[in-house]
């Protein structure tokens, strides 16, 4: 069964840094795309960003570009999320998901956590 | 901000039909990529529902059932059952964003 699992998530003041992990588990992490998606208390949900299989390609949402970052160690199939200059806005659930598609334009994501908690408040 | 507009709400009776659109723009589903649909229960995370526009995972009823053309996309659910009482999202790409977009959300409730 393909699974995965994400940690790291809490309670942080406001400029403050978090970095979120992603266990992969029951299929070939180094062969997919892997995305991070956040949700704010009661609204919708938001593509944050995406990391491609050669873990050199990434993209972000404008709302975290230059304050995100996005990192992957295959051999540990682990996905990163590096937190900078976090805002009351940034406090959401933030899911791991795994991407899949035949072009990239296409992806979707198959695969989805339970989510990690993030709250930014002094 | 959302790219993909969604109807916040629609409701039916059980065994009814209901349909929740995702109207995007020329940079998104104008430009011909796919949409996905994604369902959310409460303090739960999203499944996968439907992807490449129509396509269901395995285990999906097939009471859900998607559908595109043009620029208009659709997630029909046929045979409403109160287990349907949801969230829904659409999710497509934006080349001008260079970014994935997923839609408002549509609160489907059972009557």
């Amino acid at each position: 069964e393909m699974k995965v699992l994400e940690s790291g998530g809490g309670l942080v003041q406001p400029g403050g840094s978090l970095t979120l992990s992603c266990v992969a588990s029951g299929f070939t992490f180094s062969d997919y795309a892997m995305s991070w998606v956040r949700q704010a208390p009661g609204n919708g949900l938001e593509w944050v960003s995406i990391l491609h299989n050669d873990a050199a390609t990434s993209y972000y949402a404008d709302s975290v570009k230059g304050r995100y970052t996005i990192s992957r160690d295959n051999s540990k199939n682990t996905l990163y999320l590096q937190m900078k200059s976090l805002r009351a806005e940034d406090t959401a659930v933030y899911y791991c998901a795994k991407f899949w598609g035949s072009e990239h334009y296409n992806y979707h994501m198959d695969v989805w956590g339970k989510g990690t908690t993030v709250t930014v408040s002094s | 901000q959302s790219v993909l507009t969604q109807p916040p709400s629609v409701s039916g009776a059980p065994g009814q039909r209901v349909t929740i659109s995702c109207t995007g723009s020329s940079s998104n589903i104008g430009a011909g990529y796919d949409v996905h649909w994604y369902q959310q229960f409460p303090g739960t995370a999203p499944k996968l529902l439907i992807y490449g526009n129509s396509n269901r995972p395995s285990g999906v009823p097939d009471r859900f059932s998607g559908s595109k053309s043009g620029t208009s996309v659709s997630l029909a659910i046929i045979g409403l059952q109160a287990e349907d009482e949801a969230d829904y999202y659409c999710q497509s790409y934006d080349n001008s964003l260079t970014a994935y977009v997923f839609g408002t959300g549509t609160r489907v409730t059972v009557l």
